[in-house]
Formats: C-alpha cells, sequence, structure tokens
C-alpha cells in the first residue's frame, strides 16, 4: 500500500491565485481530514470527511474548499490564495472511530 | 473539549527511559487518549491511545491516573530517532460517531547521545 499520498510537495503561490492540493489513500478508510500546521504550532483541522459526498467544517476552513466525491481522494482547493495561507499542509485518513489516523507527508505552500 | 497541558520540552539521555507527562483534568468518561509524535518536517505518526487502562505496544507504553485526569506516555529506551515532537490529545466525539483529533503544540522531546 502506498498509505497516504500527497502532490505537490512543495509549491509556491502569488497572491490571488487558486489551486488543488491534492491528497489520497488506498486503504479504503472512511475518515479524511486536512490539517495546516504553521511555524512552531500545533496542527489545525481545516476540513474533515467521513465518507464519500459528506464534508464539515473544522477549526480554520475559511479560504479552503473540499469535496469528497470518492473514497480515496479529498482534494483541498485554494479559491484565492493570501500570504496567510502560507503553511505545511498534511492530509490524514483513518477507518473513523477510535482507530489511528494515518498523515501523508504533506505539501509545502507559500503565498507571497 | 477536553484539553490538555504538556511541557514545551524535556530532554533524555540515549538508552533511558523518555516519561512524557499530559494533564487532561478536565476528559469526559467516554474520551480516549491518543499520543502521536512529528518527526522534524515529517507527518505525525500515531503512537498509542487509551481509555482508562494501561497500553503498551511496540513503540511505548501508556499509564493513565485512575482518576483519567493525567497520563504519562514511556519511551522505554529512547534513541537519538525518537527525538520529535510529542502530542497528547484527548479525541473530541463530532456529529456522524466520527472523532476529529485537536492537537496542541505538543512537548519538544530531546534525546541526547
Amino acid at each position: 500500500n502506498a498509505g497516504v499520498t500527497q502532490t505537490p510537495k512543495f509549491q509556491v503561490l502569488k497572491t490571488g491565485q487558486s489551486m488543488t492540493l491534492q491528497c489520497a489513500q488506498d486503504m479504503n478508510h472512511e475518515y479524511m481530514s486536512w490539517y495546516r500546521q504553521d511555524p512552531g504550532m500545533g496542527l489545525r483541522l481545516i476540513h474533515y470527511s467521513v465518507g464519500a459526498g459528506i464534508t464539515d467544517q473544522g477549526e480554520v476552513p475559511n479560504g479552503y474548499n473540499v469535496s469528497r466525491s470518492t473514497t480515496e481522494d479529498f482534494p483541498l482547493r485554494l479559491l484565492s490564495a493570501a500570504p496567510s495561507q502560507t503553511s505545511v499542509y498534511f492530509c490524514a485518513s483513518s477507518y473513523g472511530g477510535t482507530t489511528e489516523q494515518f498523515f501523508g507527508p504533506g505539501t509545502r505552500l507559500t503565498v507571497l | 473539549d477536553a484539553k490538555t497541558t504538556q511541557p514545551t520540552s524535556m530532554d533524555c539521555a540515549e538508552g533511558r527511559a523518555a516519561n512524557l507527562p499530559c494533564n487532561h483534568s478536565t476528559i469526559s468518561g467516554n474520551e480516549y487518549v491518543y499520543w502521536y509524535r512529528q518527526i522534524h518536517s515529517q507527518g505525525p505518526q500515531y503512537i498509542i491511545h487509551g481509555l482508562k487502562n494501561n497500553e503498551t505496544n511496540e513503540m511505548a507504553s501508556l499509564i493513565i491516573t485512575e482518576d483519567r485526569k493525567s497520563s504519562t506516555l514511556i519511551l522505554p529506551h529512547a534513541t537519538l530517532r525518537d527525538t520529535a515532537v510529542y502530542y497528547c490529545i484527548v479525541r473530541v466525539p463530532v456529529t456522524g460517531g466520527s472523532e476529529k483529533l485537536v492537537f496542541g503544540k505538543g512537548t519538544k522531546l530531546t534525546v541526547n547521545p
């Protein structure tokens, strides 16, 4: 199994540009989520999904959109990038409930 | 939502046990305690979780006090590769029966040669 994969690994955007961060998992997990981590901080939940077709907001959803059309994929969209969105983004998946979450390697995003 | 309090940083000598404390005095009866760690620049890695009984796996042991207001993660023989930020997390239930993890700032553990 590849586990949780994220693309791209690095990205530089200009203010106002849009882009999609990709996340995929091959473990047939129902639960997927997106976190952001700013320097020296813990992870903060952006959006999560408990299954295909179901998404919900986390702590810091503003400026981000998500969709979950398949079990495997959970893309994160930035519609109009802002410097405040400069961060490292982690995707995670799990069976849900009390099971462990598996994290991807992260996408390092810089918005100029 | 139950909050956790951890020391900002700790040091440990290589080969010795590392004991990482966590306070969660407002924990509810059905909330689990999870431990994750994050090695520099990588995604967090699950270590262990428990409800009220002590737990052990190949990575670590988790000791939860009888009143469940605090816990300790024990790495029995720390190595240099255990240098990481360790997060103590209380599971937060959300609608739909699934849970999300709320990460704090964690404890930066440095294992010294």
